[in-house]
């Protein structure tokens, strides 16, 4: 599976825009890019999911650089709700397997 | 209401002794699979499922069973549970072909 490179842990703002990085370099034509967050003590939940074109959601933005080795998650208004642990992860195309990597901890200030 | 449901939330049990942790969705998903979560480690897949009767290892699945007998259930068991067993554990599921998993709310481990 290729992989992919998030910061530890992030810090911002309640009420501010945060944007999440993730590299991944070595991922190929077929992989999409997903974004799952973790809220303590649940379990992982979808957030974004996206291929070549920016994608937007009720949760979410996505944008995906041209060359598409890297990623940015973008939370519009950050609520201390959004504190959690954030993964960028690779899905190949019909390949139902998610490979989590240790993802960034996003803790929001009041 | 759309879920995925574990039973039980918390385990404490003793090295060598049997269990068996639910999973059960009533989203009628064709795909199952069992994670483990370890502090440093992240998500690790134990076993997955695309069907009924079909079932195949992910990578961690050492000391672990499988069965999925009906579309909705998917239980993992542990015959001789050890120590290194000792983890949180996610069940998800989803439609083949969807992009979305959907996660349960965890099981906790102890084993002693």
């Amino acid at each position: 599976d290729a992989k992919t490179t998030q910061p530890n842990s992030m810090e911002s703002n309640e009420e501010e825009p945060v944007h999440l990085p993730c590299n991944h370099s070595t991922i190929s034509g077929t992989d999409y890019i997903h974004w799952y967050r973790q809220l303590p003590s649940q379990g992982p939940e979808y957030v974004i999911h996206g291929l070549t074109s920016n994608v937007n959601n009720r949760m979410a933005s996505l944008a995906i650089a041209e060359d598409r080795k890297s990623s940015t998650l973008i939370l519009h208004r950050a609520t201390l709700r959004d504190a959690a642990v954030y993964y960028c992860i690779l899905r190949g195309f019909g390949n139902e397997k998610l490979t989590f990597g240790t993802g960034t901890r996003l803790t929001i200030i009041p | 209401e759309a879920q995925v449901t574990q039973n039980p939330r918390y385990l404490i049990t003793v090295t060598g002794k049997k269990l068996t942790v639910t999973c059960s969705q009533n989203m009628n998903h064709e795909y199952m699979s069992w994670y483990r979560q370890d502090p440093g480690l992240g998500l690790r897949q134990i076993y997955y499922s695309m069907n009924v009767e079909v079932t195949d290892k992910g990578d961690v699945p050492e000391g672990y069973k499988v069965s999925r007998k009906e579309k909705r259930n998917f239980p993992l068991i542990l015959e001789s549970p050890s120590p290194n067993q000792t983890s949180l554990y996610f069940c998800a599921s989803s439609p083949l072909e969807e992009e979305t998993q959907y996660f349960g709310p965890g099981t906790r481990l102890l084993v002693l």
